[in-house]
């Protein structure tokens, strides 16, 4: 039982380059998250997901995209990277109910120069 | 949106009782209050959850007035490793327990 694994852990990007993150949990859990966090600062929500072929946008949005076509797996998209986007990416899974609580993975880091 | 509010930092000693108290004037009536820490470059993890009343478990209690437009984390005799910082989390309002929005955590520093 691995729970929530990030890929990759770490990434170092060019401006205008894309890549995808992948957040894969074998919980069975329906909700799934992914947050960024700046140096020094909260955890901020970029998207998240209640279900299987299902996004919503959360509280930073904006140049990132989304997609849950399996269940276990949460994708998150960078089209055209920018050095704004350089943050630590986690994404996170719960149950449905009101006391499911979130299971966080490792973390990703990417950079963006 | 039922925004929560915490001091930014707290300093303690080893072996003192530290509470962090977190303010959420708009929680919904059925949502639940939940607690988390996080250690530097790490993900937030679960410490305690509760609806009202009070709630203890190994390693924390939970303070929650009649009202729940407060709660009160409560550390018993912290040690240095408890170092951290502290999110209280409600859910969205609209959205119910779905959107999970963070604050700004509270940055606790415990010292010898």
């Amino acid at each position: 039982n691995a729970g929530v694994t990030q890929t990759p852990k770490f990434r170092v990007l060019k401006t205008g380059q894309s890549m995808t993150l992948l957040c894969a949990q074998d919980m069975n859990h329906e909700y799934m998250y992914w947050y960024r966090q700046d140096p020094g600062m909260g955890l901020r929500l970029i998207h998240y997901s209640v279900g299987e072929g299902t996004t919503a946008k959360g509280e930073v949005p904006d140049g990132y995209n989304v997609s849950r076509l399996k269940k276990q797996n949460f994708l998150l998209g960078l089209e055209s990277a920018a050095p704004s986007q350089t943050s630590v990416y986690f994404c996170a899974s719960r149950l449905v109910q009101e006391t499911g609580e979130l299971f966080f993975g490792e973390g990703s880091r990417l950079t963006v120069l | 949106l039922a925004k929560t509010t915490q001091p930014i930092s707290m300093d303690s000693y080893e072996g003192q009782e530290v509470n962090i108290t977190c303010s959420h004037n708009n929680i919904a009536t059925n949502d639940y209050i939940t607690w988390y820490q996080q250690f530097p470059s790490q993900g937030p993890r679960f410490i305690i959850q509760g609806y009202k009343t009070k709630v203890t478990n190994e390693v924390a209690s939970l303070f929650i007035p009649a009202d729940r437009k407060s709660s009160t984390l409560s550390l018993p005799r912290v040690s240095l490793s408890d170092t951290a910082v502290y999110y209280c989390l409600v859910g969205d309002g609209n959205t119910g327990f779905q959107k999970l929005v963070f604050g700004t955590g509270t940055r606790l520093l415990v010292s010898p």
